[in-house]
């Protein structure tokens, strides 16, 4: 079954530093997701992106943070100097876009766990 | 989106039907219920969705009630791997439109 793969599984980084996280997306999905979970916490929503744009931004992804796609099958999210509060774990995640509910289906990896010392 | 409320936690003994609740009395025509289901600290697992007619699948049964402003997510045989949080959440078609996590309901199954 396909599914979408998240790099790395877990990175610690200093204050300040930069921090990419990778991504690969289910192959045929269209519009691409991060999401993050502070430890304890919900499950929040960062950033969609379709058409090699963002669709949509929380309040949370602020200048610090940006994605790309840069290629075909990459999808990261970089966090420009990161905070002691950025500590979480990211998820990236994908939808197909297909016709009807099937392809609103938003499909999930298995998550990056970020801890900024 | 329509937003729903769940129970913060329920139990269910291991082989015994877990039939988890949810509310969602604002929900409107197009909206669709979607549950998904997180493990641990892993990745949101997609179980199911429905409109109204209701659906099963390999994982669970998903019971809409008429009017539509409850539905209830059947495990069959709940098994010590289906301890999880499991939130229920609403949503139009509205591609690239994030999905919004409640709190969930912590389902624990016990020996």
């Amino acid at each position: 079954e396909p599914e979408v793969t998240q790099t790395p599984s877990h990175q610690v980084t200093q204050m300040g530093q930069e921090v990419i996280l990778r991504c690969v997306p289910i192959s045929n999905h269209l519009y691409f997701y991060w999401y993050r979970q502070i430890l304890g916490q919900k499950v929040e929503f960062l950033v969609s992106f379709y058409n090699n744009e963002i669709s949509e931004k929380s309040e949370i992804f602020d200048d610090q943070f940006s994605v790309e796609r840069p290629d075909g099958s990459n999808f990261t999210l970089k966090i420009r100097s990161t905070k002691l509060e950025d500590s979480a774990m990211y998820f990236c995640a994908s939808t197909s876009r297909a016709a009807g509910a099937s392809g609103n289906t938003i499909y999930f990896g298995e998550g990056s766990w970020l801890t900024v010392v | 989106d329509a937003k729903t409320t769940q129970p913060p936690s329920m139990d269910c003994a291991e082989g015994r039907a877990a039939n988890l609740p949810c509310n969602h009395s604002t929900i409107s025509g197009n909206e669709y219920v979607y549950w998904y289901r997180q493990i641990h600290s892993q990745g949101p697992q997609y179980i199911i969705h429905g409109l109204k007619n209701n659906e099963t699948n390999e994982m669970a049964s998903l019971i809409i009630t008429e009017d539509r402003k409850s539905s209830t997510l059947i495990l069959p045989h709940a098994t010590l791997r289906d301890t999880a949080v499991y939130y229920c959440i609403v949503r139009g078609l509205n591609y690239g439109q994030n999905f919004v996590f409640g709190p969930g309901t912590r389902l624990s199954v016990l020996p």
